[in-house]
């Protein structure tokens, strides 16, 4: 039973546009939810994060968007750079708590 | 400042066999987390640590894992005999407190731990 979904294993974008990561979840008990991304051979770091009180957070490129009654929220980054290849990783948590359920991540490819 | 170590990087064994991974989180975190990502999939949660009493270890798979953490610093996660299935990257991650909002975990870059 898999809580937090991400659909698209993989996303190919151009530099310089926009990339959109979407990730979907089941459990209403979730109000707190982060991205995570990954490069090769290196643990998870920290993106950006979202509590459930808001529908929208910004930081730089990055924004994330919560849709609570769709359970759905996605990553956008804007303009995305070659340097944001990598495994993107959604993760919820119940009350901002540490034990966090992911997704399978998607890996972004930024084409020079 | 050091972040998460995770100690050894790579870890080849037999199935049988016994693997002690070990993890030194950043300085002064009580809270420690071992995490399991399994043939690129999702990462799962596996344990809890808050200094050194186990908080939470309903992720662990079955007894055949035993995780300890000594004196509330570094934490080591034994599996004891190793079986195929449990191939895979672990990672532990550790925090400091629960901040504002929410735990901000750091990871470390993981131990690939594959059993033949």
């Amino acid at each position: 039973d898999q809580q937090v979904k991400q659909n698209s294993p993989s996303l190919s974008v151009q530099e310089g546009r926009i990339s959109i990561l979407n990730c979907d979840y089941t459990n209403s008990m979730f109000d707190y939810f982060l991205w995570y991304k990954k490069y090769p051979a290196e643990g998870p770091t920290f993106l950006i994060s979202i509590s459930s009180i808001k529908d929208k957070n910004e930081d730089g490129r990055f924004t994330v968007f919560l849709n609570k009654s769709a359970k759905h929220l996605s990553l956008h980054i804007v303009p995305s750079q070659p340097g944001d290849s990598a495994v993107y990783f959604c993760a919820a948590s119940a009350l901002g708590y540490g034990k966090l359920t992911f997704g399978q991540g998607t890996i972004l490819t930024v084409h020079p | 400042e050091a972040g998460v170590t995770q100690f050894p990087s790579h870890s080849v064994i037999e199935k049988g066999q016994t693997v002690t991974l070990r993890c030194d989180p950043i300085s002064g975190h009580d809270n420690l987390y071992w995490y399991r990502r399994v043939m690129g999939k999702e990462i799962k949660f596996l344990l809890h640590f808050v200094k050194e009493s186990k908080q939470d270890e309903s992720g662990m798979p079955n007894n055949r894992f035993l995780a300890e953490r000594t004196g509330g610093t570094y934490s080591t996660l034994k599996v004891q005999p190793a079986e195929l299935e449990d191939s895979g990257v672990y990672f532990c991650a550790s925090s400091q407190d629960r901040g504002n909002f929410f735990e901000k975990l750091f990871f470390g870059s993981g131990t690939q731990l594959s059993v033949l």
